[in-house]
């Protein structure tokens, strides 16, 4: 069965530091996705990125940045420079292989910048 | 860009109440799902339907039924409410084909009293 893991329930960091949030993934496919989403405090979720397991090359947008390592089954997640519109809480999520539609979510980590 | 919309922000039942959550989605989505909330449990799997009429349990299906006459429209339903029902219900829409992203509403806060 597919799992994902944020082990950082909560972090905290000052404004304009960079901060990583962790996401470790278990799965027996050899294709899969991976997402992340920030849920503010509207609640509604935002999609940021998908990624699929062919391809592990890191990514770049603007002060976003992910990190996916098939080797350590991780997919990490950078912001760069943060501010205080990133204090939200973030989740990792899996799909198992085409035609599955069902998506796994981590715990979710929820990140304060604090001005 | 896409909308999904949920009938209610926050709502109050009593225990054994017949409990309707609406969503609906505007940009002809084949895939409609529905999840609950609480906290470090991340989201879960209620329900998805992948097609009107058409309806496959999550992970979590006990206690929920859900209904899709409309393409449009996805509804979930508590039978008989009871107090671990109380959570934040989350609704999403994709496209079919290869696995995109899920289009979130703005969620239910139900409490159940």
């Amino acid at each position: 069965a597919q799992k994902v893991t944020q082990a950082q329930t909560e972090i905290s960091v000052v404004e304009k530091e960079d901060v990583t949030l962790d996401c470790v993934y278990e799965t027996r496919d050899t294709t899969y996705y991976l997402f992340w989403y920030k849920q503010p405090p509207s609640g509604e979720l935002v999609f940021l990125i998908r990624r699929n397991s062919f391809d592990e090359q890191n990514e770049i947008s603007g002060r976003y940045s992910w990190n996916f390592q098939k080797s350590t089954s991780s997919f990490n997640f950078t912001i760069t420079a943060s501010q205080v519109v990133d204090s939200a809480v973030y989740f990792c999520a899996l799909s198992e292989n085409f035609g599955n539609e069902k998506l796994t979510f981590g715990t979710g980590t929820r990140l304060t910048i604090i001005p | 860009d896409v909308k999904v919309t949920q009938s209610s922000r926050y709502l109050v039942k009593r225990t054994g109440e017949k409990v309707f959550l609406e969503c609906v989605q505007d940009m002809d989505h084949e895939n409609m799902f529905w999840y609950r909330q609480d906290p470090g449990l991340g989201l879960r799997l209620i329900y998805f339907s992948y097609d009107v009429k058409m309806k496959e349990k999550g992970d979590i299906p006990e206690g929920y039924s859900v209904s899709r006459e409309k393409k449009e429209r996805f509804s979930l339903i508590l039978e008989s409410a009871s107090t671990n029902q109380t959570s934040m219900y989350l609704c999403a829409s994709r496209t079919s084909g290869d696995i995109y992203e899920q289009y979130f509403g703005p969620g239910t806060r139900l409490t159940v009293t």
